[in-house]
C-alpha cells in the first residue's frame, strides 16, 4: 500500500539542540518530495522540493536530504521561531499525498 | 502579491444551513484543490480542478460540492453541513498538476464549526 509517514509525531528541542525529522514513503515512481512548514491556524508554506536520491537542499538552519525510501529534514541550532509543524508530501503518478506532520517545539 | 485568498477565515453555522467558502488565486494557476485538515488525520483532499469546468473528487468528497466557472475562483459548497464537517479547510493552487517546483500555494485557511 502506498504510504507516507513522518516521525516523530512531536519533538521538543532546546534552543541550539540540532535534530532531524523523518519522512518515509512506500510509493512507486516518485516524482518529487516536498517539505512544508505550517504555523498554527495557517496554510502550509513551501520549503523544499527534492527529486532524486542523493539530492540535498538548504535554507538557513534547515537542510533536506532524500534517499530512495525516506527524506530527512535536519535542523541545525534551532531557534524558538523554528517551532511549527513540518509536513512532507510525495508526488507519484497522478497522486500528491501529504504525511501527517511532525510538530516541532523549540524552547528558549 | 501572489496569493490564494479564502473567505471567511472563521465560520460558525448550524446543521443543515447551506454555506459557501470562497477561494481566489491571482497567479493564473490551472490547478486548484480543497483540503481539510483534522488532528491526527493530516491534510485530506476533498475536490480538485485541473482547469475551468473540469473538477473531480478527491479522497473525502462526500457532503461537498465545487465549481470552477472562472480560472481564478474555486468555491467550496456545503449544501447541508453536518457536525462531522467541522474542520480547518484549505484552498490551494498550482500552475499545473502540483509538482514542479513548489507543489502548492495555500490559502490561510477557513476554520468551520458546525453545531
Amino acid at each position: 500500500e502506498d504510504q507516507v509517514t513522518q516521525s516523530p509525531e512531536a519533538l521538543r528541542l532546546q534552543e541550539g539542540e540540532s535534530s532531524s525529522l523523518n519522512c518515509s514513503y512506500t510509493v512507486s515512481g516518485l516524482r518529487g518530495l516536498f517539505w512544508y512548514r505550517q504555523d498554527p491556524g495557517k496554510g502550509p508554506e513551501f520549503l523544499f522540493t527534492l527529486y532524486s536520491a542523493g539530492e540535498e537542499k538548504e535554507k538557513e538552519r534547515l537542510k533536506a536530504t532524500l534517499t530512495k525510501k525516506e527524506s530527512f529534514l535536519h535542523i541545525t541550532a534551532p531557534k524558538p521561531e523554528d517551532s511549527a509543524t513540518y509536513l512532507c508530501a510525495v508526488k507519484y503518478g497522478q497522486n500528491f499525498v501529504f504525511g501527517p506532520g511532525t510538530r516541532l517545539s523549540v524552547l528558549p | 502579491e501572489a496569493q490564494v485568498t479564502q473567505n471567511p477565515r472563521y465560520l460558525i453555522t448550524v446543521t443543515g444551513k447551506k454555506l459557501t467558502v470562497t477561494c481566489s488565486q491571482n497567479m493564473n494557476h490551472e490547478y486548484m484543490s480543497w483540503y481539510r485538515q483534522d488532528p491526527g488525520l493530516g491534510l485530506r483532499q476533498i475536490y480538485y480542478s485541473m482547469n475551468v469546468e473540469v473538477t473531480d473528487k478527491g479522497d473525502v468528497p462526500e457532503g461537498y460540492k465545487v465549481s470552477r466557472k472562472e480560472k481564478r475562483n474555486f468555491p467550496l459548497i456545503l449544501e447541508s453541513p453536518s457536525p462531522n464537517q467541522t474542520s480547518l479547510y484549505f484552498c490551494a493552487s498550482s500552475l499545473t498538476f502540483p509538482g514542479q517546483p513548489y507543489g502548492y500555494t495555500f490559502g490561510s485557511g477557513t476554520r468551520l464549526t458546525v453545531v
